[in-house]
């Protein structure tokens, strides 16, 4: 069973950092391309980055670039979204959706970033 | 703000048809597969529909996606309670370098 689970969220302070972390299971990881995706509240879901299976091809939507990267570890089945400079806007839950037939196969459960003094 | 516009809400009583329609352009639905998904609050989000019209395995055949142009639509047949949910299509935009999601429909089963 495919299984994508989410770590890392928490309250953050405008301008830190956090980590979110990705744990993926039930599927060869390497064979995947995997993106985040992020839904504020009361608001729709946003497309926010994109890597490939190997890492070697990396995308990123306008609202988070230069401040949010992507990384993987194949051998560790992880995913990594890196975030820095945060914003109020930037509070949301953060997921993590495995491709496959679509760019957004299989999805995480979510991790809720909050950004607030 | 989305490149995708959807309406905010549809609604229907349990076994009408559904239609939500999904707007874009050339850059986006006009160039590029459309993907439907479901989403129920404090769930995650669900494939429904992939490459403008299939249906991945599990997924009930009263789901339906068509495009034509630059805009694509979800019927929902037959409609049930369970089908009450958030949906949202999404697509690759060339211009932007990245996918947009639709701004997302409420769909109330009355």
């Amino acid at each position: 069973e495919v299984q994508l689970v989410e770590s890392g969220g928490g309250l953050v302070q405008p301008g830190g950092s956090l980590r979110l972390s990705c744990a993926a299971s039930g599927f060869i990881f390497s064979n995947h391309e995997i993106n985040w995706v992020r839904q504020a509240p009361g608001k729709g879901l946003e497309w926010l980055s994109y890597i490939s299976g190997s890492g070697g091809t990396i995308y990123y939507a306008d609202s988070v670039k230069g401040r949010f990267t992507i990384s993987r570890d194949n051998a560790k089945r992880s995913l990594y979204l890196q975030m820095n400079s945060l914003r109020a806007e930037d509070t949301a839950v953060y997921y993590c959706a495995r491709a496959g037939d679509s760019p957004f196969d299989y999805w995480g459960q979510g991790a809720l970033v909050t950004v607030s003094s | 703000q989305s490149v995708l516009t959807q309406p905010p809400s549809a609604s229907g009583t349990p076994g009408q048809r559904v239609t939500i329609s999904c707007s874009g352009s050339s850059s986006n639905i006009g160039s590029n597969y459309v993907y439907w998904y479901q989403h129920l609050p404090g769930t995650a989000p669900k494939l429904l529909i992939y490459n403008n019209n299939q249906r991945p395995s599990g997924v009930p055949d009263r789901f339906s996606g068509s495009k034509s142009g630059t805009s694509a639509s979800l019927a929902i047949s037959g409609l049930r309670s369970e089908d009450e949910a958030d949906y949202y299509c999404a697509a690759w935009n060339d211009s932007l370098g990245g996918y947009v999601f639709g701004t997302g429909t409420k769909v109330t089963v009355l």
